[in-house]
């Protein structure tokens, strides 16, 4: 079965950066987009940003836009999502989520999801 | 502006039926939508893809007792036979211009 596995939340300072990874196994990794999701405590999903299976395509929320950047190394099956000038309501647990299509632009939905990694903006 | 609304609690008895609804924004109502489940302190989970003309696919290991419907804007998940690990937040979620959009989820609990 697909596994997507994240790391990398951490306690980290207003106006601090972080990079987070997703490991995947069990499926093409390149031949699909990826996401991530993000949940801040006590609310509902929020996407946060897309790529493409070949990387040459991205989207981000206007919420991260300018500050977020999604990326893939597909010969280590490794999505990122690297985080700068972080606020405090960027607190949340960031899940990462294998998309049905390949390009990012249709089919634009999630089939399997990982377990999260909790990122806590505060000084 | 495309936008998802959902209901924010349900409840049914052990046992019984619910149908949750998520109903798409005005300009949107043909677009399809896929239900996630998210029980309590898990990832969320996909449940299926609903299509604008009610046909859906189930994920992979997702009982029949999950079925998907559809009437205009609306777009529904129905779960029969209603077991206590059903209890979770439900989420539809769709998709346009590159954005991804969730609903605010349903807190459905088993009485």
């Amino acid at each position: 079965e697909v596994q997507l596995l994240e790391s990398g939340g951490a306690l980290v300072q207003p106006g601090g950066s972080l990079r987070l990874s997703c490991a995947a196994s069990r499926f093409a990794f390149r031949t699909y987009a990826m996401s991530w999701v993000r949940q801040a405590p006590g609310k509902g999903l929020e996407w946060v940003s897309a790529i493409s299976g070949s990387g040459d395509i991205t989207y981000y929320a206007d919420s991260v836009t300018g500050r977020f950047t999604i990326s893939r190394d597909n010969s280590k099956n490794t999505l990122y999502l690297q985080l700068k000038s972080l606020r405090a309501g960027d607190t949340a647990v960031y899940f990462c989520a294998k998309e049905v299509g390949a390009r990012a632009t249709t089919d634009s939905y999630f089939d399997y999801w990982g377990q999260g990694t909790l990122v806590t903006v505060s000084s | 502006q495309l936008v998802l609304t959902q209901s924010p609690s349900a409840s049914a008895s052990l046992g019984a039926s619910v149908k949750l609804t998520c109903t798409l924004s005005s300009g949107h109502i043909n677009y399809a939508i896929a239900w996630h489940q998210q029980q309590p302190e898990k990832g969320p989970r996909y449940l299926m893809i609903l299509n604008s003309d009610g046909s859906h696919i189930r994920g992979d290991g997702i009982p029949d007792r999950f079925s998907g419907s559809t009437s205009g804007a609306e777009r529904y998940l129905t779960i029969s036979s209603l077991q206590s690990e059903d209890e979770a937040d439900y989420y539809c979620q769709t998709w346009g211009s590159g954005i991804r959009v969730f609903g605010g989820g349903t807190k459905l609990t088993v009485l």
